[in-house]
């Protein structure tokens, strides 16, 4: 079926370096990405999304990459911070309001 | 403002038993939609629902029914409680239109059910 799945499912990266998180999709459909950060006990955090027009799209200290030829899409973290420490999730749109995730990534960052 | 708030925050049930979710929106947003995540996994989409009207459903079973009210919260029912059932039920909404940034959906902190 359609999923969207993660490569790594954890991510140790040490303070101030740049983290980069993957995932692959398997919609070719799908026309839109987002991210989400969820912290323990707290719902997800929209981060950043990105249409099927664009490749690229930054925002405060992150960027997504998105490459539809192998349907990919990427997070880039800026000078990762311990309070960037969470669950990563990718998650393509089929139709708004529905949004199908992957297992997510855990990134933790080392001071 | 305040958020998208879910309650209760915590519940605990028994096998056979019923459980009723309950969900306010931001202000504003018309769309409301209802998801599963079970530990270690991301969330599972559930229900959505626009302007009172069931717009898109998941893969779950019958006993899993919602609904939306005209000031747009909305209540997840879950029937006949299975251990399986056990999860994060996270609710999000929407503004609920095709225009740009209209599928950004604000999720709430969540109903953590366990189900005994």
């Amino acid at each position: 079926g359609e999923n969207v799945g993660l490569h790594l499912p954890t991510l140790s990266v040490q303070e101030g370096d740049n983290s980069i998180i993957n995932c692959a999709y398997s919609n070719s459909a799908s026309d839109y990405f987002i991210w989400y950060k969820q912290e323990s006990g707290k719902g997800p955090q929209f981060i950043i999304d990105i249409r099927s027009n664009m490749d690229k799209r930054q925002g405060q200290r992150v960027t997504v990459l998105l490459n539809k030829t192998v349907k990919h899409l990427s997070l880039q973290i800026a000078a990762t911070q311990p309070g960037d420490s969470a669950v990563y999730f990718c998650a393509e749109s089929p139709s708004w309001g529905k949004l199908i995730f992957g297992q997510g990534t855990e990134l933790s960052v080392k001071p | 403002d305040a958020g998208v708030t879910q309650s209760p925050t915590h519940l605990i049930k028994t096998r056979g038993q019923q459980v009723t979710l309950r969900c306010s929106p931001i202000s504003g947003h018309k769309s409301v939609s209802w998801y599963q995540q079970v530990l270690g996994q991301g969330p599972q989409f559930i229900f959505q629902y626009y302007e009172k009207e069931e717009r898109g459903r998941g893969n779950f079973p019958d006993r899993f029914s919602a609904r939306q009210f005209p000031n747009y919260s909305s209540e997840l029912n879950v029937n006949a409680l299975l251990l399986g059932d056990s999860a994060l039920y996270l609710c999000a909404s929407s503004f609920g239109s095709t225009s740009s940034g209209a599928n950004v959906l604000t999720f709430g902190a969540g109903s953590r059910l366990t189900v005994l």
